[in-house]
């Protein structure tokens, strides 16, 4: 079966770094997406990866391992707002989107 | 309008009803998809399209019934709601059904009781 494994729950301080992992089995890769989800929101998109190594956009970085089946998202410099739900998701061989349950983020002062 | 919307925001329904989930895009996009999201779990696909007058079933279609008569529109329809379709429901689109990003509506959410 298809499965994709992350952190139910993670806490962390403002001004900190937090790492976010994700661990995936599925039936083929056309690569692996982070989005975003606040409380009673949609989800938004943050990152993709294809290839190997790591991707960085301002604060947030995602890297990827294909080897492995993991990923992580790396969050530097941690406000108040980033607190909200992440959730990794991988694209599987028919182009479908399998989503892991998503890591909610708290974040203290 | 910009980008997608949902309609209703939310709705209670009896068990057995009939009841259509509306979602509009106007980024001319390709693909569009509907999802539920419940707690605990992850996001899953119920019905999608790749393009208008395509469609295709997810991980969990029985229940759902959707339709793509144009670019814009990919209405939900649940045929005799049950309490088991009590969840938040996503509709999504991207420029093509490859590996772009998807774009995700406000969301309705749905109790059937």
């Amino acid at each position: 079966g298809q499965n994709i494994d992350q952190p139910t729950e993670m806490t962390a301080t403002e001004g900190a770094i937090v790492q976010i992992n994700c661990t995936y089995q599925t039936s083929g890769f056309n690569g692996l997406f982070w989005y975003q989800q606040h409380a009673g929101e949609a989800p938004t998109f943050l990152s993709y990866n294809v290839l190997d190594g790591l991707e960085e956009k301002g604060r947030f970085s995602s890297f990827l391992s294909r080897s492995k089946g993991y990923s992580y998202l790396l969050l530097k410099e941690l406000q108040m707002k980033d607190s909200a739900s992440y959730l990794c998701a991988v694209m599987d061989s028919n182009y479908q989107l399998i989503w892991g349950a998503g890591t909610k983020l708290i974040i203290k002062p | 309008i910009a980008g997608i919307t949902q309609a209703p925001t939310s709705q209670i329904l009896a068990a057995g009803r009939r009841m259509t989930l509306r979602c509009t895009q106007d980024m001319r996009h390709n693909a569009m998809y509907w999802y539920r999201q419940d707690l605990g779990l992850g996001l899953r696909l119920i019905h999608y399209s790749n393009t208008a007058g395509t469609t295709g079933k997810g991980e969990v279609p029985d229940g759902y019934s959707v339709s793509r008569a144009n670019t814009d529109d990919f209405p939900l329809t649940l045929a005799s709601a049950v309490p088991s379709q009590t969840s938040v429901y996503f509709c999504a689109s991207s420029m093509s059904s490859g590996m772009d990003e998807q774009f995700f509506g406000p969301g309705t959410r749905l109790t059937v009781l």
